[in-house]
């Protein structure tokens, strides 16, 4: 069974709506991540989360995207207003302390029409 | 952040070991040395990681430079699962939201 879900592997949403992908951690895990791999390009770090709040951020990761754990389990990944180059593979990660490894999930692949 | 260097590509013949080098010269005391994969159409998928001393694991062997300057991930038998892209990463334990960044990698081919 793998460390980690995300829902729905697949979103269409049309440009400016909002979407949630989520992410479920199947045991306990204290750092959380989020990714995103344009296609065809590397992947890119988006946000870390540990304790409640976010402890990195890249360039990406504007005041269009905001990241919460609201009930202590599922990690959410909100983007408020949708574009077309939001359209990529998000993967969320989840590491049990910083000196393990770091488990990904499958992603979901958004596309912004 | 810190930076690794590794070769584009390299090709492999099936059932022989691999061997991917990754050059890291501005590691830190605190960086672990991390290896992951991806597969065509997956996420990122966790091989090995190590501090200074070498480190075995079922999917593969990480040889680590005295002076941690540079890596080496051996795959002892290729086997055509194994064609992937192969990032070697510095993961840094206490600053930098402890994240990985990934660069470009290096895509493994293998030959049957």
């Amino acid at each position: 069974e793998p460390e980690v879900t995300q829902t729905p592997s697949h979103q269409v949403t049309q440009m400016g709506q909002e979407v949630i992908l989520r992410c479920v951690p199947i045991s306990n895990h204290l750092y959380f991540y989020w990714y995103r791999q344009i296609l065809g390009q590397k992947v890119e770090f988006l946000v870390s989360f540990y304790n409640n709040e976010i402890s990195e951020k890249s360039e990406i990761f504007d005041d269009q995207f905001s990241v919460e754990r609201p009930d202590g389990s599922n990690f959410t990944l909100k983007i408020r207003s949708t574009k077309l180059e939001d359209s990529a593979m998000y993967f969320c990660a989840l590491s049990p302390s910083t000196y393990t490894e770091a488990f990904f999930g499958q992603g979901t692949r958004l596309t912004v029409v | 952040d810190a930076k690794t260097t590794q070769p584009n590509s390299m090709e492999s013949n099936e059932e022989e070991p691999v061997h991917l080098p990754c050059n890291h010269s501005t590691i830190s005391g605190t960086d672990y040395i991390h290896w992951y994969r991806q597969l065509p159409s997956q996420g990122p998928e966790y091989v090995i990681h190590g501090l200074t001393s070498n480190v075995n694991n079922r999917m593969a062997s990480l040889a680590i430079a005295e002076d941690r300057k540079s890596s080496t991930l051996i795959l002892h038998r290729a086997t055509l699962r194994d064609a992937a892209v192969y990032y070697c990463i510095l993961r840094d334990v206490v600053r930098g939201g402890n994240k990985l960044v990934f660069g470009a990698g290096t895509i493994l081919r293998v030959k049957s």
